[in-house]
């Protein structure tokens, strides 16, 4: 199976501040790899899929990159609505497999 | 709009069974491929299961295989999330998801909002 792992686990960032997060596939998925947005009690928000493109209604500030075995996403001035987990997702395959999570917290 | 609404979580003993339920809204579930992804607490998301929407192709994470069955009802716009021989490590909050194309999932455009199931004596 495939395994994603991001980098780091715990972010901590103020508003205003470029934030990147990495995401490492065991082997590669070429760009079959979404990102999402996930706050307590809510339901995950789908932010980039096909590692680049950006999902209707996402804002601008949120890119995507990358191919073979190690992707990024990039938030170019975090707003106070960002602070959240992130994770990124695999579908190269049909066992489907997220990364653990990055937290994003207010420095 | 598209909406989904999970629903049929609770308190059941290990080696139990549930059956969870996710009601579609705003699009018509044959027309796409439907999955559940779970969050055990503390923990991140799981994919659990895959349907495909017109052809009822069924997937499921080697951990549920066996044990949990996914399927949908057309007429009632809904999917559903069979689990028997729950064990104790199934404890999770349950998400259903839609996919983006009706013959298999890759990456999920529209989410529940989850239902807690908890495995406990």
């Amino acid at each position: 199976d495939i395994q994603m792992t991001q980098s780091p686990s715990t972010l901590s960032a103020s508003a205003g501040d470029r934030v990147t997060i990495t995401c490492r596939a065991s082997q590669s998925i070429s760009n079959w790899l979404a990102w999402y947005q996930h706050k307590p009690g809510k339901a995950p928000k789908l932010l980039i899929y096909r590692a680049s493109s950006l999902e209707s209604g996402v804002p601008s500030r949120f890119s995507g990159s990358g191919s073979g075995t190690e992707f990024t996403l990039t938030i170019s001035s975090l707003q106070p609505d960002d602070f959240a987990t992130y994770y990124c997702q695999q579908y190269d395959t049909y066992s489907k497999a997220f990364g653990q999570g990055t937290k994003v917290e207010i420095k | 709009e598209v909406q989904l609404v999970d629903s049929g979580g609770g308190l059941v003993q290990p080696g139990g069974s549930l059956r969870l339920s996710c009601a579609a809204s705003g699009f018509t579930i044959s027309t796409y491929a439907m999955s559940w992804v779970r969050q055990s607490p503390g923990k991140g998301l799981e994919w659990v299961a895959d349907i495909g929407g017109s052809d009822d192709n069924t997937y499921y994470a080697d951990s549920v295989k066996g044990r949990f069955t996914i399927s949908r009802d057309n007429s009632k716009n809904a999917v559903y999330l069979e689990m028997n021989s729950l064990r104790v490590e199934d404890t999770a909050l349950y998400y259903c998801a839609k996919g983006p194309f009706v013959t298999s999932v890759t990456h999920f455009d529209c989410w529940g909002q989850g239902t807690l199931v908890t495995v406990s004596s």
